[in-house]
């Protein structure tokens, strides 16, 4: 069982839609949590970041972590079509470790 | 832009050609990583140095040799590489290698013919 798996889609919306992106693991040591974006031709810049369960919000954004299901996910309102691009999770427990990536999910939203 | 970067952009080479690619960050972080990304496949940690010392390789064939001369600067040595090896070679940088948050550089798209 791979530690970290995501669709990688690729995910079609319309603009305006609620989009769902998701991620389960298997390390129940991860406490850290991350949402990076992707756009084409660049490399991943940080997007959300959570600490343990729960919520967190930033303008359209909401990440949200699972632990006792071992499942996150990132939710999009009113998406644009500058929303198209990649969004990785990223993962990691407290120790000097270095981040557990899921494959990405390709999202494009339509005009 | 994230305060790393990383050149060249674009890098097509023989199986024999000997390359480098160069990342610099900005941030007045300590660690600094290499990343292969490839389709379909999560990023892959390929190195990691921290103050200047190597403390992670994950398994890299030695036709990749990493060097760090000071904490701003990291580059990648090419040679004899295979198709295989073609894919976005990312650069990332944080505050130490146990930090959660790592900012990337816009990567090096490396095709092998």
């Amino acid at each position: 069982q791979k530690e970290v798996e995501q669709d990688p889609g690729p995910l079609s919306v319309p603009e305006g839609a609620i989009v769902s992106l998701n991620c389960t693991y298997s390390n129940s040591a991860f406490q850290y949590f991350m949402w990076y974006r992707q756009y084409s031709r660049k490399g991943p810049e940080l997007l959300m970041y959570t600490y343990s369960s729960g919520n967190k919000e930033d303008g359209r954004f909401t990440a949200q972590v699972d632990k006792s299901s071992k499942y996150i996910s990132l939710f999009i309102r009113d998406s644009q079509p500058s929303d198209s691009a990649t969004y990785l999770c990223a993962m990691k427990d407290s120790g000097n470790t270095p981040l557990v990536f899921g494959k990405g999910t390709r999202l494009s939203v339509i005009a | 832009e994230t305060g790393v970067t990383q050149t060249p952009r674009h890098l097509v080479m023989g199986m024999t050609n000997k390359k480098s690619l160069k990342c610099e960050q900005h941030l007045g972080h300590n660690a600094m990583y290499w990343y292969k990304q490839s389709a379909k496949k999560p990023l892959e940690l390929m190195f990691v140095y921290n103050f200047k010392e190597q403390t992670e390789n994950n398994s890299v064939p030695s036709r990749f040799s990493p060097e760090c001369p000071n904490s701003s600067h990291l580059f990648l040595h090419l040679h004899t590489l295979q198709p295989e090896d073609s894919a976005l070679y990312l650069c990332a940088s944080s505050l130490g290698q146990g930090s959660d948050t790592q900012y990337f550089g816009p990567g090096t798209r490396l095709t092998v013919l």
